[in-house]
């Protein structure tokens, strides 16, 4: 059964410090891996999209890495701000043939930021 | 350039009702994919249209339907309201000129109410 895990479910850490979030899949045949940030009441934003072949990509303080062999992948933040309090979403694409390919998403990892 | 936007921004219907809810893509985009959100199941995948075909279908009953313009502009109808239907139903458009790794852009979504 294709599946996005992500942990952990919520987080809280203080302003400055670093964290890492997990999301394992079992989604077959990969596609690519993406991960969405969601602040509350909007839209998810793209933070990165990797492809088997990368295992690392960053955007700013937002660094996620990719191991497609033991198929986990993390988020990592550093030096936190309070705006990177929202939902981090974990989505792993099939490859189905189609344009997009078939999407799987995991729960989300809330994580809270206090100053 | 204008972002995703959906209309309306939220809604109030009762049981057994139908509702349509639009989306307007990014100038350019020819993706359009529609997903369900609510805070049991998470984000969830409907459909996704490409050029005014359906390139793809989540796992979601026949109540729910879609289509696209040739102007890219998609709807999605939902007929026979459930109480369960209540969700943020999220838009998001991606132009594929990379394929499948093309990052998709979301719009603020449509909260529906189910009374």
């Amino acid at each position: 059964k294709n599946q996005v895990e992500q942990s952990p479910q919520s987080l809280i850490i203080l302003e400055g410090k670093n964290c890492t979030l997990q999301c394992n899949y079992t989604v077959s045949p990969f596609s690519n891996l993406r991960w969405y940030k969601q602040d509350t009441g909007r839209g998810p934003v793209s933070l990165t999209i990797m492809t088997f072949s990368e295992n690392t990509k960053s955007n700013g303080r937002y660094t996620a890495t990719l191991d497609a062999d033991t198929k986990q992948s993390s988020l990592h933040i550093t030096a936190s701000q309070l705006s990177d309090s929202a939902s981090y979403i974990c989505v792993v694409s099939a490859d189905r043939g189609s344009t997009l390919g078939r999407l799987y998403f995991g729960r989300g990892t809330q994580l809270t930021v206090w100053p | 350039k204008a972002g995703v936007t959906q209309t309306p921004r939220y809604l109030i219907k009762t049981r057994g009702q139908q509702v349509t809810l639009s989306c307007s893509p990014i100038s350019g985009h020819r993706s359009v994919s529609w997903y369900q959100q609510t805070p049991g199941q998470g984000l969830q995948f409907l459909f996704e249209y490409f050029s005014e075909t359906q390139r793809n279908k989540g796992n979601f009953p026949g109540r729910f339907s879609g289509r696209q313009f040739s102007n890219s502009r998609s709807e999605m109808n939902v007929s026979t309201l459930e109480l369960g239907d209540s969700a943020l139903y999220l838009c998001a458009s991606s132009s594929l000129t990379s394929g499948r790794r093309d990052t998709q852009y979301f719009g603020p979504g449509t909260r529906l109410t189910v009374l």
